[in-house]
């Protein structure tokens, strides 16, 4: 079945250590995002990747990052996670701006 | 940014009632899409409406995109344990490329 998938779905990092979240789907969408959600709140974007182009959102701090080698791959680099990232994150596609398919989350703790 | 006002924010109801959820704007909104979220899970998509007016169902579940582009519902009927989750209403403006806003969520809790 196509599906977008996230890869690992738990992830514990320490304070301060870089750490790297995957996503990668089998839809073959063009669009692909980034979205922090925390405990019961709406998920919040971070950036997109429309086709090769990077948009980030206004408020994303620095320290989070991303890369698109390709179609079907995308990862979020968090360079220095602090306490306040600990969060749910989760990789959504879409075919241009058509409906948004999540993954099932990454859930990052922090220590 | 734009939000849109998702009510109500939880509900207590009985094995078998209908429920009814909604999202309002002061934004015109091109798309209406409805999720629901399982605790540690991504949320899933239950309904796309592309066009004002527009009313789909699927399953015991359907959902209207308002007539003047700026709310949508959220309609469960006979409801069943496993209906129990976060709810999110999400909207795409023209402005906004393939952005979208999401309501604060509606948790439904269902008691056998």
């Amino acid at each position: 079945d196509a599906m977008v998938i996230q890869n690992p779905r738990y992830q514990v990092t320490q304070f301060g250590k870089p750490v790297t979240l995957s996503c990668s789907q089998t839809l073959n969408h063009n669009v692909m995002y980034w979205y922090q959600q925390k405990s019961s709140q709406a998920p919040k974007l971070l950036f997109h990747y429309y086709d090769k182009d990077f948009n980030n959102e206004a408020d994303t701090p620095d320290n989070f990052q991303s890369r698109r080698p390709n179609t079907s791959f995308c990862f979020l680099d968090i360079r220095s996670p602090g306490l306040g990232d600990a969060a749910m994150y989760l990789c959504a596609t879409s075919r241009g701006t058509n409906e948004q398919f999540f993954g099932p989350g990454t859930r990052l703790t922090v220590l | 940014g734009q939000q849109l006002n998702q009510s109500p924010q939880s509900m207590f109801i009985q094995e078998g009632e209908d429920v009814s959820m909604n999202c309002t704007s002061s934004s015109i909104f091109n798309t209406w899409l409805w999720y629901k979220q399982d605790p540690g899970e991504g949320p899933v998509l239950l309904i796309a409406l592309y066009k004002a007016g527009e009313l789909t169902s699927n399953g015991r579940l359907t959902a209207q995109f308002g007539i003047t582009r700026k709310d949508s519902f959220l309609n469960i009927s006979a409801s069943i344990p496993s209906d129990v989750g976060i709810y999110f209403c999400a909207g795409r403006r023209e402005t906004s490329g393939s952005r979208l806003t999401f309501g604060e969520g509606t948790q439904l809790t269902v008691n056998p």
